[in-house]
C-alpha cells in the first residue's frame, strides 16, 4: 500500500534549536508539497517541488525555513532557529504529473512539532 | 488567487442521518478540480471525493456524494447514513495550475 512517509511523527524541542523533518513521497510521484496546519491559519502551503526543483516557496519564512529535495525519494524541511510560533502540524504530500491534470494529492500522517 | 470558503465551522448529525457540508469557491478558471478531504482526530488527511469541473455528473463514493453547481461556484458534500467514524474535520479544496487551496474546514460530530 503506497503511502507518503514522514518523520518524526512527534517532536518537542526548545526554542532556538534546529528541527529537520523528512518526507518520503510515494514512489514515482514527481511533485512534493509541504503544508503547515495551525488552528489560526488552517492549512497553508509552505513550498512545493516538481522533479526535485523548487517551484514555489513563497509561503515559507525565508530567514529560518528551508526546503530541499536531495533526491527523488527524500524531501526535507528545516527550521533554524525554531520559535514557539512554529508549533504546528507539518504535512508532506505528493502527487503525479502536472497540477492541471487534477491528479490526486496524497498526504503523509504529519509531523507534530512543539517548540517550547 | 483562488479562495475556498466553508461557512459552517461546526456541525452535528445523528447516527444514520444525512448531513450536507457547504463549500463555495472563487475562481475565474473554467476547468479545475475540487476535492473533499477528511481529517479524523489522528490528523491524517484522507481523500473523500474529487470532482472535475468539466464533468457535469456529480461524483459519488459509497455514502459520500457531492452537489457541484459550477455557475454558483458551489461544491457541497452529502454524507448519507452517517456513522460514528465519520466524525472528523472536513476540508474542501480547489486545484488548478497551483497546489491545493483549502477552506478553513468544518468540524463534523456524529452523535449516537
Amino acid at each position: 500500500d503506497a503511502r507518503v512517509t514522514q518523520t518524526p511523527r512527534h517532536k518537542v524541542t526548545e526554542m532556538g534549536q534546529e528541527v529537520t523533518m523528512r518526507c518520503q513521497p510515494i514512489l514515482g510521484h514527481n511533485t512534493v508539497f509541504w503544508y503547515r496546519q495551525t488552528m489560526m491559519q488552517g492549512l497553508e502551503l509552505l513550498a512545493y517541488f516538481r522533479n526535485r526543483a523548487p517551484l514555489d516557496d513563497s509561503g515559507m519564512p525565508k530567514d529560518r525555513f528551508s526546503a530541499e529535495m536531495p533526491d527523488a525519494t527524500l524531501a526535507t524541511l528545516k527550521i533554524q532557529p525554531s520559535e514557539p510560533r512554529d508549533s504546528a502540524v507539518y504535512f508532506c504530500a505528493s502527487g503525479l504529473g502536472l497540477l492541471n491534470s487534477g491528479n490526486t494529492i496524497y498526504f503523509g500522517e504529519g509531523s507534530w512539532l512543539t517548540v517550547v | 488567487a483562488q479562495t475556498v470558503t466553508q461557512s459552517q465551522p461546526e456541525m452535528s448529525v445523528q447516527e444514520a442521518e444525512t448531513v450536507t457540508l457547504s463549500c463555495t469557491y472563487d475562481t475565474s478558471e473554467n476547468n479545475y478540480y475540487l476535492f473533499w478531504y477528511k481529517q479524523p482526530p489522528s490528523r491524517q488527511m484522507i481523500l473523500v471525493i474529487r470532482q472535475e469541473a468539466y464533468k457535469q455528473q456529480n461524483a459519488t463514493e459509497n455514502r459520500f456524494s457531492v452537489n457541484f453547481q459550477k455557475a454558483a461556484k458551489s461544491f457541497s458534500l452529502k454524507i448519507s447514513d452517517s456513522q460514528l467514524g465519520d466524525t472528523a474535520m472536513y476540508f474542501c479544496a480547489f486545484m488548478k495550475l497551483s497546489p491545493l487551496v483549502f477552506g478553513k474546514g468544518t468540524r463534523l460530530s456524529v452523535i449516537a
